[in-house]
């Protein structure tokens, strides 16, 4: 069985520029999610979607941050305009449903703003 | 509140045993889980308790749970080189969101 694929693995772009990540979760996974891990800490969730519909963006900082995951499978996180603040690795992860079931995750994307 | 704290780092010979503990702060939380990372990979589930256990024991995993004091610790059992990397403890809240620790990072020395 194929994992959760992301793309592109290390990202490097200047303040005030946008970059966009891809995510390809495991088939049949409805739960996709996106977490932001800051070195040295754990994941954090920025936004959970239930085929294509969003279930928690609550710690999704929407002026610069936007997800998208369209036709139930595939998802673009984007980050516009990029601060050094969000140098980031970001994993996404999905899973069959929602309630305890197990998250499988992807490798991540290191995103590097200087 | 999602607060979970841990220790930051450990070192361990080969072949003895590592302790990883963590505590957390929602006594609601209906599951509790342990995941792996190694250097440049995603997370890996490797195992998880319900929170109406005390212990659950996989092959070299043994998970302790203590509800009263809302701690919960993880220890490897002959602990081998490849078990080198980042351990994360982390709740489930019943809004589907999972809250992570900062992460036990252990060293194995051959």
């Amino acid at each position: 069985e194929a994992g959760v694929a992301q793309s592109p693995r290390y990202k490097i772009i200047e303040k005030r520029q946008s970059v966009a990540f891809w995510c390809n979760p495991i088939s049949g996974h409805a739960t996709l999610y996106w977490y932001q891990q800051i070195l040295g800490q754990g994941p954090k969730l920025l936004i959970q979607f239930q085929n294509n519909g969003v279930v928690d963006d609550s710690q999704l900082p929407k002026d610069r941050f936007s997800a998208e995951r369209l036709k139930g499978v595939d998802s673009t996180l984007k980050i516009q305009p990029a601060k050094l603040e969000d140098s980031a690795v970001y994993l996404c992860a999905s899973s069959l449903g929602s309630f305890g079931n197990e998250q499988f995750f992807g490798p991540g994307t290191r995103l590097t703003v200087l | 509140g999602e607060d979970v704290e841990q220790s930051l780092f450990l070192s361990v010979r080969e072949g003895d045993s590592s302790v990883i503990n963590c505590t957390y702060t929602d006594s609601s939380s209906t599951y509790l889980y342990w995941y792996k990372q190694e250097p440049g990979a995603g997370l890996q589930l490797l195992t998880y308790i319900f929170s109406n256990m005390d212990m659950k024991q996989d092959q070299r995993l043994t998970v302790l749970l203590n509800k009263k004091d809302k701690h919960l610790s993880l220890r490897i059992a002959d602990t081998q080189t490849g078990d080198s990397a980042i351990y994360f403890c982390a709740e489930f809240y019943g809004n589907n969101r999972l809250a992570f620790g900062k992460g036990n990072q252990v060293v194995v020395i051959p």
